[in-house]
């Protein structure tokens, strides 16, 4: 099946900080990646949707300036948190899908932020 | 409105029996797709199965079945032969529209222990 990988799996900053995490498709083309975020063992909520070449369209409730998204290629998108802060502090996983559309997105293993 | 609902926060289930995670969705578009995902306390997002709102028969996955039930609007989980490597959470989710590269919705979630 297709593969999503995200770097870096965990990640620790400083408050005030920015830090950029990024999602791939090893061996596809993927046409949108959706960035989702998930607090412990609650429900992954919809953060942005990230088509390439084209801006992120955010859901509401999504600070754009906070957290931005580029998608620069259609194997890669990147979702940078800018000025960290504490309740920043969640999982981020992003996912895929194809440019033949198949039914299935593929997600990503997950980015763990720590923010301190 | 909450477009989609697990009212089952944990369930437990002993080794070898079946059980049955239930969602409940809402939408008024006739062209929609329910997903069952598994997450492992790893992070890792994993697709079970999938049912469109046109498909005529229940989806079956291996030890995965989708109960469709569409004008209960209810695509419940069945898991036959439970494993104890099947303890996750499991997350339902829809896609609407005809658009398959469309962003998914997920319920709160269902946390699965099997007892040996």
């Amino acid at each position: 099946g297709a593969v999503v990988s995200q770097h870096p799996s965990r990640v620790i900053c400083k408050s005030g900080t920015s830090v950029k995490i990024e999602c791939r498709s090893l061996d596809f083309q993927a046409t949108t990646m959706f960035w989702y975020r998930q607090f412990p063992k609650k429900s992954l909520m919809l953060m942005a949707t990230s088509n390439e070449g084209s801006k992120a369209t955010y859901e509401q409730g999504v600070e754009k300036d906070k957290f931005l998204i580029n998608h620069a290629s259609l194997t890669l998108s990147t979702l940078t948190v800018t000025s960290a802060h504490p309740e920043d502090s969640s999982f981020y996983i992003c996912s895929a899908t194809t440019v033949e559309g198949a039914n299935e997105q593929y997600f990503g293993p997950g980015t763990r932020l720590t923010v301190t | 409105a909450q477009k989609i609902t697990q009212t089952q926060p944990g369930m437990f289930v002993q080794e070898k029996e079946a059980v049955t995670l239930d969602c409940t969705y809402d939408t008024s578009d006739p062209s929609y797709g329910l997903f069952w995902y598994k997450q492992p306390s790893s992070g890792e997002m994993i697709f079970l199965i999938y049912q469109g709102s046109y498909d005529q028969q229940n989806a079956t996955e291996g030890r995965y079945s989708l109960n469709f039930q569409k004008a209960r609007k209810s695509a419940n989980l069945v898991i036959s032969a439970s494993q104890l490597g099947d303890s996750a959470m499991y997350f339902c989710a829809m896609r609407e529209g005809r658009n398959q590269g469309g962003k998914l919705i997920f319920g709160q979630g269902t946390e699965l222990s099997v007892k040996p």
